[in-house]
């Protein structure tokens, strides 16, 4: 029963590009997570998303950032014209409910813009 | 928006001896969760806790959730060398749009001296 996936795990863009990220949630699970983890932080809220919607994005930065859970496939966080900031760790999480201990994390896509 | 602080930072221990670290909110939550993360992975839970006052252990691992909702501690007994990693304190509302997202603490780096 594989957990959830993340792809890719390393991921480097120079300042300008496009970043996809894509999160494949635990079979069965219609919950999906993401958050961010600067260097030597907490993991910090983005957005939350069931199948075709958007629940919570209330930690979104307004501009260049977005994200998608289709009927079919994985879930994607989208960064466009990424600068040098953006570089971090992306969590994604997955859940069958919306309880807390629900949530189960993926390893991770470590962003680095150059 | 809610804040955790984590304490410590950072603590330096021989193997064998107890460790504890707490989180304290400005405001309050509805679960306590604890996490664990290696180098180069997501968070693994290691505790969860629902009720205000509530007590739990997970094999050497013991948690509680503090009365007024917006505190909690981790203890460690007997530590090993696999309990090298950082802790993560979690609060969740668990209610209200914002409801389902996780918010997390700055961390704790364990490093165990054997």
């Amino acid at each position: 029963n594989a957990g959830v996936m993340q792809n890719p795990r390393h991921l480097v863009r120079r300042r300008g590009q496009e970043a996809r990220l894509r999160c494949s949630p635990m079979k069965g699970h219609s919950h999906v997570y993401w958050y961010r983890q600067l260097p030597e932080e907490g993991l910090k809220f983005m957005v939350y998303l069931q199948k075709e919607n958007i629940i919570d994005e209330s930690g979104m930065p307004k501009e260049r950032f977005s994200a998608e859970f289709p009927k079919e496939g994985p879930s994607i966080l989208r960064i466009q014209q990424v600068v040098r900031g953006d570089s971090a760790a992306y969590f994604c999480a997955s859940s069958i409910l919306t309880s807390a201990e629900t949530q189960y994390f993926g390893p991770g896509t470590r962003l680095l813009v150059l | 928006g809610q804040q955790l602080n984590q304490s410590p930072q950072s603590m330096f221990i021989q193997e064998g001896e107890d460790v504890s670290m707490n989180c304290t909110s400005s405001s309050i939550f509805n679960t306590w969760l604890w996490y664990k993360q290696d180098p180069g992975e997501g968070p693994v839970l290691l505790i969860a806790l629902y009720k205000a006052g509530e007590l739990t252990s997970n094999g050497r691992l013991t948690a509680q959730f503090g009365i007024t909702r917006k505190d909690s501690f981790l203890n460690i007994s007997a530590s090993i060398p696999s309990d090298v990693g950082i802790y993560f304190c979690a609060g969740q509302l668990g209610r209200g749009a914002s409801g389902s997202r996780l918010t997390f603490g700055e961390g704790t780096q364990l490093t165990v001296n054997p």
